[in-house]
């Protein structure tokens, strides 16, 4: 079974166009997070939710805002899409004493 | 904050060569430590981590780390690398702290190309 799942696993649209990525994990964790990597591969945290608050913000554009339904969700909206937004983004969730977290495999946005 | 630096942006290697990629951290507390790798096109894997007791660390695939704590480093080895080992490979730290966030904070990422 898929720990952490992702959709669309690619995404590709116009510049101004609204789009959505889901995550979903079925490990019971409690905290969620949202990575961007970059096209130099690096990557960066922008949001982390625990129990369906958002706990850690970086310094991320209002565009992007993340929902978490329920602990198990943690989708992610992006409005006005610009080129700059190109990227893979990875959701992930962590648990336990130990911190190990589990990426979901990717969603490659493509912004034209 | 914590920070994360991968000196090594690029290695190429030839298969059966061993690997040493570099990791240091800076963070004035308790940490955990990862390495995780990226093949071609797929998502994060995680190769070992670090918590506390043993620093030599074994994970998948024949790799293991080191950590000195006295270096603030976390270096990852392998004795004999082979093709499939070309990826993109990552450390990343945690610190052990109050509080739910537990944000990894990963390095800028070293590129393993081994050549057949």
């Amino acid at each position: 079974d898929t720990a952490v799942s992702q959709t669309p696993k690619y995404l590709v649209t116009q510049m101004g166009n609204d789009k959505s990525i889901k995550c979903e994990q079925n490990l019971g964790h409690d905290t969620m997070y949202w990575y961007k990597q970059d096209s130099k591969k690096f990557l960066k945290i922008m949001f982390s939710y625990n129990n369906k608050e958002l706990i850690i913000n970086e310094t991320v554009p209002n565009r992007f805002s993340p929902k978490s339904p329920d602990k198990a969700h943690l989708n992610l909206h992006i409005n006005s899409l610009e080129l700059g937004d190109s990227a893979v983004y990875f959701c992930a969730s962590i648990g336990g004493f130990y911190n190990e977290q589990f990426f979901g495999p990717g969603t490659r946005l493509t912004v034209l | 904050a914590q920070s994360v630096s991968q000196h090594n942006h690029h290695v190429i290697l030839s298969e059966a060569a061993s690997l040493e990629l570099g990791c240091n951290y800076s963070y004035g507390g308790t940490v955990n430590l990862f390495w995780y790798v990226q093949y071609p096109g797929q998502h994060l894997q995680l190769l070992l981590k670090y918590f506390s007791g043993d620093p030599l660390v074994k994970g998948i695939k024949g790799f293991e780390a080191e950590f000195i704590k006295s270096k603030f480093s976390f270096n990852l080895r392998k004795p004999s690398v082979q093709w499939s080992d070309t990826a993109e490979y990552f450390c990343a730290v945690t610190p052990i702290s109050s509080g739910s966030a537990r944000q990894l904070t990963f390095g800028s990422g070293t590129q393993l190309t081994v050549l057949p």
